[in-house]
């Protein structure tokens, strides 16, 4: 079983918040990800990590930014949450390996916005 | 730009059968794909992952086949049981990460499957 964890696994949190999502991995994989995925929909990615300070914006479009200073912990920040943030957010990581490069997920937080 | 469709997207079947999910994308030039499931409120599991390569992958009463050229992939349930029930993903990689370092998954919406006692 994959060792990531995210928290909070539910928040609900007025309009104008600052929030921030963790996530935590102790793989030691370079690669980390954020998903969104609102209820019934794709997921689609928001933010990826190579590795220590590198950090790139995914196909969709996000207002959230996000920070990698250590391997392990690929923290997302709202600065102003809004009812439009309210989604599944879900953090991954992976590692190259001879079968391809496979994804492991958290349990994601489940973001209410009011 | 890729697209993947998961038919059909919601299943509901007796404990016992076996079952095939259906998973189509557009874009053939893929490298790999991950079939995933998720239990309701929580992350994503990893099931099977087929290399652009290979025809099949199996795990215990899973088996996953790719058809690149045609753009489809099933996922095969052998002997169905109430613990299966959840939604399955399918995910297709765009880039090839030995080259960029980076795989891009493309998500299907996923099928329900609900396997009654």
């Amino acid at each position: 079983e994959a060792d990531i964890y995210q928290t909070p696994r539910y928040l609900v949190i007025g309009t104008g918040k600052k929030i921030t999502l963790e996530c935590s991995q102790t793989m030691g994989h370079d690669k980390m990800y954020w998903y969104q995925q609102d209820p019934g929909m794709e997921l689609h990615l928001i933010h990826y990590s190579y590795g220590v300070n590198s950090t790139e914006k995914g196909d969709l479009s996000s207002e959230s930014t996000v920070s990698r200073i250590r391997t392990e912990h690929f923290p997302l920040t709202l600065e102003s949450a809004r009812p439009s943030h309210t989604s599944q957010y879900l953090c991954a990581s992976s590692e190259v390996s001879g079968t391809g490069d496979e994804q492991y997920f958290g349990p994601g937080t489940r973001l209410t916005v009011t | 730009k890729q697209e993947v469709t998961q038919i059909p997207a919601a299943l509901s079947v007796p404990e016992g059968e076996n079952l095939v999910l259906n998973c189509s994308f557009t874009d053939s030039a893929i490298y790999n794909l991950q079939w995933f499931r998720q239990d309701p409120g929580k992350g994503l599991t990893s099931l099977l992952l087929i290399q652009s390569s290979q025809r099949e992958q199996t795990s215990g009463r899973l088996n996953a086949s790719l058809d690149k050229s045609s753009g489809r992939s099933t996922l095969y349930i052998a002997a169905s049981q109430p613990g299966d029930s959840a939604t399955y993903l399918c995910a297709v990689s765009r880039t090839n990460p030995m080259n960029t370092g980076f795989q891009k998954l493309v998500f299907g919406t996923g099928t329900r499957l609900l396997v009654s006692p």
